[in-house]
């Protein structure tokens, strides 16, 4: 089956302890993003990558790291998660850059306190 | 700031009747997708737009598009109490990189 998944789906960690969000999709699909939702803001994008070793920021990466060394994995990392960082993340992954459709994760609530 | 803005914030209707949203963008586009997302789940895509197209239908969906006043509008025929979501529109810029940028979403709430 087609999927993206994303580990874990729930995390509660305190502020600065270093964590990482795993990202996995099955569909050999070139582009991989990362998104947070918060209520009342909709999306904001992450990272986005483009292909294995290629990757670009999007609107808010600020406190946030992520890798492509692989075509199928996109982990997103906190390495010292803030509160203000507490939101629900979702994983997605297209085809190419623009013009496919976007498969998204199940998403991984995470809150920091 | 964001680029998609979607209106209005929420919508409820009995089911039967026809929703529409509207989304509007600032900069130019490539293409512009709508998305809908049951409570927190992940996100579903309904229906893809390209910038030289102006209509599209897909069942009882039907997206226009017009470039010019940099707009969208997602119509939703015939609403069904399983119809209740959120509804994003998303667009895929065509300059600075290749970023994809959300709207807020609609909340749709079909009444049975």
């Amino acid at each position: 089956e087609a999927q993206v998944t994303q580990n874990p789906r729930y995390l509660i960690t305190v502020t600065g302890k270093k964590l990482t969000v795993t990202c996995s999709q099955n569909m050999n699909h070139e582009y991989m993003s990362w998104y947070r939702q918060d209520p009342g803001l909709g999306l904001r994008q992450i990272y986005y990558s483009m292909n294995v070793e290629v990757t670009d920021k999007g609107d808010v990466p600020e406190g946030y790291k992520v890798s492509r060394k692989e075509k199928r994995n996109f982990p997103l990392i906190l390495e010292s998660p803030s509160p203000n960082q507490t939101s629900l993340y979702f994983c997605a992954s297209s085809l190419a850059r623009q013009g496919y459709e976007q498969y998204f994760g199940p998403g991984t609530r995470l809150t920091v306190t | 700031s964001q680029q998609g803005e979607e209106d209005p914030q929420a919508l409820s209707i009995q089911e039967g009747e026809n929703a529409t949203m509207n989304c509007s963008y600032k900069t130019s586009i490539n293409n512009l997708q709508w998305y809908r997302q049951n409570s927190g789940r992940g996100l579903v895509h309904l229906i893809l737009i390209r910038s030289n197209e102006r209509e599209k239908h897909s069942g009882r969906l039907r997206v226009t598009l017009d470039t010019s006043k940099k707009s969208s509008s997602l119509l939703i025929t015939a609403s069904r109490a399983a119809d209740t979501a959120s509804y994003f529109c998303a667009t895929d810029l065509n300059t600075g990189g290749f970023k994809t940028i959300f709207g807020a979403g609609t909340r749709l709430f079909v009444k049975a």
